[in-house]
């Protein structure tokens, strides 16, 4: 099936520092990727859509300037968070729809990658 | 804007049904999903209903649908220890659409 990777795993960084979350679909291209960010024993919310070859649409409340989005390819989407703060602190998840790839639903269906966790100090 | 609301515990016993229950607001969702997360990990799609379903099952899980009502409920059958996770049910409005979560229900199963 559809894969979906991130990259790294996990991140520790300090206070005033930038950190770059890659996400790839690994067998399928996504013209569209999605950004969510979920808090402790919090749901997920949606930051961003990020589009290959165009700018990011972004929900309300979520800064452009601080989370940097580049759909570079139709196989890699990044998250900058610039600046990062303790309060940037949380689990980071892509997602990505599959297209014919994902089978009967089609674009119905996102596969999520395994997350990011940052930590900033 | 869009909501998804969910209880926030259940626990039962090994061997016993749950279910777990959902509300949206969304005036018409083309899919509505569960996906399971276990501690530290991402996200698993367990099922998926389409809306002009009413039910649907997959081995020990059974979704309903209620459209009138907004309700989606997802029943797990023979409940065992490996199913302790959060549940969360999402819907979609559209193809190529962001999947909006609800809050997350918390399964304790007791041996």
């Amino acid at each position: 099936g559809a894969v979906v990777s991130q990259h790294p795993s996990w991140v520790i960084c300090k206070s005033g520092t930038s950190v770059k979350i890659e996400c790839r679909s690994l067998d399928f291209q996504a013209t569209t990727m999605f950004w969510y960010r979920q808090f402790p024993k919090q749901s997920l919310m949606l930051m961003a859509t990020s589009n290959e070859g165009s700018k990011a649409t972004y929900e309300q409340g979520v800064e452009k300037d601080k989370f940097l989005i580049n759909h570079a390819s139709l196989t890699l989407s990044t998250l900058t968070v610039t600046s990062a703060h303790p309060e940037d602190s949380s689990f980071y998840i892509c997602s990505a729809p599959t297209g014919s790839v994902g089978g009967a639903l089609g674009g119905n269906e996102q596969f999520f990658g395994p997350g990011t966790r940052l930590t900033v100090l | 804007g869009e909501d998804v609301e969910q209880s926030l515990f259940l626990s039962v016993r090994e061997g016993d049904s749950s279910v777990i229950n959902c509300t949206y607001t969304d005036s018409s969702p083309t899919y509505l999903y569960w996906y399971k997360q276990e501690p530290g990990a991402g996200l698993q799609l367990l099922t998926y209903i389409f809306s002009n379903m009413d039910m649907k099952q997959d081995q020990r899980l059974t979704v309903l649908l209620n459209k009138k009502d907004k309700h989606l409920s997802l029943r797990i059958a023979d409940t065992q220890t490996g199913d302790s996770a959060i549940y969360f049910c999402a819907d979609t409005l559209g193809s190529y659409q962001k999947v909006t979560f609800g809050t997350g229900t918390k399964l304790q199963v007791i041996p």
